[in-house]
């Protein structure tokens, strides 16, 4: 099953804040965060692990609540580099890893200057 | 690292032919995923491999859709017949472990059936 994101859509200015979430209705071994520009292929963000492992880009932060299988990705002092869509994917807790992800539909962030 | 590597980028054909995508994973990685993207339906896996060998095909929307992966760096993805709504783009992805089960896009390859 999809996970759902919210908000769909965000519009900010240069250097403010976005939190973007994402909710699964099944129980999540994973949450992968992946961000796309127009035209081009995801590239990955950061990865949250079960039981707090976490592997992702300096500059990125998120957070994965186990028990509400929830995560929510934090962009901070956003700057135009930051605009395009961003996509979680999860792993559900029974593939226990390495399996192919299910993507939410998607956040679309615009930074305006 | 030259990445994961899709050919054709762009393949335009007409309703009925067989269409053929192409995937080079990065060296060394185990796992390979194809994917396809639509406005409608969003990033959606079709198939997974590990070590050359499928492992979940559940996402394959119908049997004119077949995947193959003959040795660790080449896969394939063929669609016969196509048909429009088979038009989308479709992204390889490899990646390395289990665990974090990272994974690279390559560029993708567009598709449009007429």
């Amino acid at each position: 099953q999809q996970p759902v994101q919210s908000p769909q859509a965000v519009i900010l200015r240069e250097g403010e804040d976005a939190v973007i979430n994402c909710s699964s209705s099944k129980a999540l071994y994973s949450v992968h965060w992946y961000r796309q520009k127009h035209g081009e292929a995801p590239v990955f963000l950061m990865i949250l692990l079960k039981g707090g492992e976490q592997k992702g880009h300096e500059k990125i932060s998120a957070s994965f609540n186990e028990k509400k299988q929830q995560s929510s990705l934090y962009l901070t002092a956003s700057q135009l580099s930051y605009s395009g869509t961003y996509f979680c994917g999860t792993e559900n807790e029974d593939g226990g890893g390495a399996d192919g992800l299910t993507f939410g539909k998607g956040t679309h962030l615009i930074i305006q200057p | 690292d030259a990445g994961v590597i899709q050919s054709p980028r762009h393949e335009v054909t007409e309703m009925g032919q067989e269409v053929t995508l192409r995937c080079k994973p990065i060296s060394g990685h185990d796992y390979l995923f194809w994917y396809r993207q639509t406005m409608m339906r969003g990033l959606e896996l079709l198939i997974y491999f590990n070590n050359n060998v499928p492992i979940d095909d559940s996402g394959m929307p119908e049997d004119r859709f077949s995947a193959k992966m003959p040795n660790a760096s080449f896969s394939t993805l063929k669609i016969q017949p196509s048909e429009p709504r088979d038009s989308a783009v479709y992204f390889c992805a490899s990646s390395l472990d289990r665990e974090y089960n990272e994974q690279f896009f390559g560029p993708g390859t567009r598709l449009t059936v007429l």
